[in-house]
């Protein structure tokens, strides 16, 4: 049972490039998530997902895209890299029975600079 | 806005210590509140949440958060501090009808030997 599995681990992005930050869970979730961290101001939500091919915006979903094929996968494509998106990318996983969620498994993370 | 507020960016405590780290919320209904900790180079782990039910509420690796309705605090303690326990830790609620987290800015925890 591998969880929540991200890769890369590490990314050096140009200016202007665009790449996929791929998110993978063997636990049969419905709910997932995309957030960054940035020193200082925690982790912000980017995208989620209640479900496959349902998606909707976080906080700060600009310059980013996503889908949601698959129960199992849930990618984050970056469409024209910008310095601002230097940041470290974490997937997340959920699941709720009813109203009660049991709280998210997260991945090891993506530290990506954009140069 | 709903949110969560960790109003210390640091806390130092020496080992042996009892440990605490603040949180407040503002969240409307019955919150659903999490602790998460995120030691350096890894991703966030779940420590304790509080759902409904007894206000103390305990969870991994000895530590504990008490839900204060009237102090609107989630505040997680651990009554020994550890070395090892240096890390940095988020308070989070689940908002909105997706039930997403949302963070607050984190503490750091250094403790000293």
């Amino acid at each position: 049972n591998a969880g929540v599995t991200q890769t890369p681990k590490f990314q050096v992005l140009k200016t202007g490039q665009s790449m996929t930050l791929q998110c993978a869970q063997d636990m049969n979730h419905e709910y997932m998530s995309w957030y960054r961290q940035d020193p200082g101001m925690g982790l912000r939500l980017i995208h989620y997902s209640v479900g496959a091919g349902i998606t909707d915006q976080g906080e700060v979903p600009n310059g980013y895209n996503v889908s949601r094929s698959t129960t199992e996968d849930f990618p984050l494509r970056l469409l024209s890299a910008a310095p601002s998106q230097t940041s470290v990318y974490f997937c997340a996983s959920s699941y709720q029975t009813g109203t009660t969620n049991y709280g998210y498994t997260f991945g090891s993370g993506t530290r990506l600079t954009v140069v | 806005a709903q949110s969560v507020a960790q109003p210390e960016d640091q806390v130092n405590v020496a080992e042996g210590n009892p440990l605490t780290v603040k949180c407040t919320y503002s969240v409307s209904g019955n919150p659903y509140l999490f602790w998460y900790v995120q030691y350096p180079n890894r991703g966030l782990q779940f420590l304790l949440k509080y759902i409904t039910g007894d206000n103390l509420v305990k969870g991994s690796y000895g530590f504990e958060a008490e839900f204060n309705k009237s102090q609107t605090s989630f505040h997680l303690k651990k009554p020994s501090a550890l070395v090892s326990d240096s890390a940095l830790y988020f308070c989070a609620f689940l908002s909105g009808s997706a039930r997403q987290l949302t963070f607050g800015s984190g503490t750091q925890l250094t403790v000293l030997p």
